[in-house]
């Protein structure tokens, strides 16, 4: 079935660095622009990221513009984030999500992994 | 950047409707999209399009978009309803964001 799946969440160290993947499955990824969202402890959403179908087009949240990088493998089914000089403020439960094909909403979305920055 | 406003919680009797808004400067020029999440789970999306259900979402669950409101209307709300639920617009005129409201738990009495 369609599913997406996330790895790589963990403690991490402020000012350190941390990749998240996520598995698509069910789908053809490289038809679909894919997001990441986070949510911290006991608040709300947060959009993060936005990449385009091939790759082409980034765009990033104001809070996360050049420490965050989104990418893609279509041939390996994965999405990444590169994640750099980490904050406290950055700990949250991050989640990977698929754009609709013809809607900016988000129809399919992962499970989640816990991204903890702490000393 | 635009913003989204949401009361932060909502609570309503079985059996009863539950409407939750969802503001915003001119938000119905917007298409906005709604989910819900429960504790521990991700988000799933149950009304796209200001008023458009994915398969599988019961007809229960509606959604509307006018001048600075969009409302999502829960009827013959159940126990299982309980839950946060979040709009979403893109906002096409900030680098393109994608934005999320503050979220309101719906309560069942």
């Amino acid at each position: 079935q369609v599913q997406l799946v996330e790895s790589g969440g963990g403690v991490v160290q402020p000012g350190r660095s941390l990749r998240v993947s996520c598995a698509a499955s069910g789908f053809t990824l490289s038809s679909y622009a894919m997001h990441w969202v986070r949510q911290a402890p006991g608040k709300g959403l947060e959009w993060v990221a936005v990449i385009s179908y091939d790759g082409s087009n980034k765009y990033y949240a104001d809070s996360v513009k050049g420490r965050f990088t989104i990418s893609r493998d279509n041939s390996k089914n994965t999405l990444y984030v590169q994640m750099n000089s980490l904050r406290a403020e950055d700990t949250a439960v991050y989640y990977c999500a698929r754009e609709m094909a013809t809607q900016d909403a988000f129809d399919i979305w992962g499970q989640g992994t816990m991204v903890t920055v702490s000393s | 950047s635009y913003v989204l406003t949401q009361p932060p919680s909502v609570s309503v009797a079985p059996g009863q409707t539950a409407r939750i808004t969802c503001g915003g400067n001119n938000i119905g020029s917007k298409s906005v999209h709604w989910y819900q999440q429960k504790p521990g789970q991700a988000p799933v999306l149950v009304v796209y399009d200001d008023s458009d259900r994915p398969s599988g979402i019961p007809e229960r669950f509606s959604g509307s978009n006018s001048g600075n409101t969009a409302t999502l209307t829960i009827s013959r709300v159940q126990a299982g309803d309980e839950a946060d639920y979040y709009c979403q617009v893109w906002d096409g005129s900030s680098d393109h964001h994608w934005v999320f409201g503050g979220g309101t738990k719906l309560t069942v009495l």
